[in-house]
């Protein structure tokens, strides 16, 4: 069955950089979209940008241009996410999410990864 | 590029049916039919519920219904259970520099 498989939880300081993986399995990795949308605690869920794996091209939330960067490794079949410059702010669980080959819907997400930003 | 606006709760005793609202622009919800509405557990991930305004995915019980009428897309609930209990959140395709937005999200509660 389709799997999105998100690595583990990371602590970070204040201006660092975090990058969390995404391993997928069970389905053609370079087809499908990806997607990732964090949720800070107690709050809402936030899209932050997508690749197409076929062809490495992205779109990044308006928000974290400058600092996001997504990327893929077509061999291992895994979407990487790159966060700079963290601040508290960005303390949120990240998600993975596929897009799904119909009609700009997410239809198989990650378990989440925990990212705490903390001095 | 703001959040869509959800109302922050809604509540229903079992049996009934309940409507969450999704009130974007133009630009987004009124302008594709790209709305779909996600169902999030404490502490899991989101499920997809609805997909292009109207669509169950399989397996999604035919309780869940979508529509939409010009800048406010909605999902209704009908016959409402206990396993209903959850965040709901909409998500619209947009025209803006930024191509995805959620919805601020809202508690559904079985009383």
């Amino acid at each position: 069955q389709v799997q999105l498989m998100q690595s583990g939880a990371e602590v970070k300081k204040p201006g660092a950089s975090v990058k969390i993986s995404c391993k997928a399995s069970a389905f053609t990795f370079s087809t499908y979209y990806m997607h990732w949308v964090r949720q800070a605690p107690g709050q809402g869920l936030e899209w932050m940008g997508l690749i197409n794996p076929r062809d490495a091209s992205t779109d990044y939330a308006q928000t974290f241009r400058g600092r996001l960067s997504v990327t893929r490794d077509t061999s291992t079949s895994t979407v990487n996410m790159e966060l700079s410059g963290l601040t508290s702010g960005d303390t949120a669980v990240y998600y993975c999410a596929r897009e799904a080959g119909r009609l700009k819907d997410f239809d198989y997400w990650g378990q989440g990864t925990l990212v705490t930003v903390s001095s | 590029q703001s959040a869509l606006t959800q109302p922050a709760s809604v509540s229903g005793s079992p049996g009934q049916s309940i409507t969450v609202s999704c009130t974007g622009t133009s630009s987004d919800v009124g302008g594709y039919n790209y709305v779909s509405w996600y169902q999030q557990h404490p502490g899991k991930a989101p499920k997809v519920m609805i997909y292009a305004v109207s669509n169950r995915p399989s397996g999604v019980s035919n309780r869940f219904s979508g529509s939409k009428s010009g800048n406010t897309a909605s999902l209704t609930i009908s016959g409402l259970q206990a396993e209903d209990e959850a965040d709901y959140y909409c998500c619209s395709y947009t025209s803006n520099s930024t191509p995805y937005v959620f919805g601020t999200g809202t508690k559904v509660t079985v009383l």
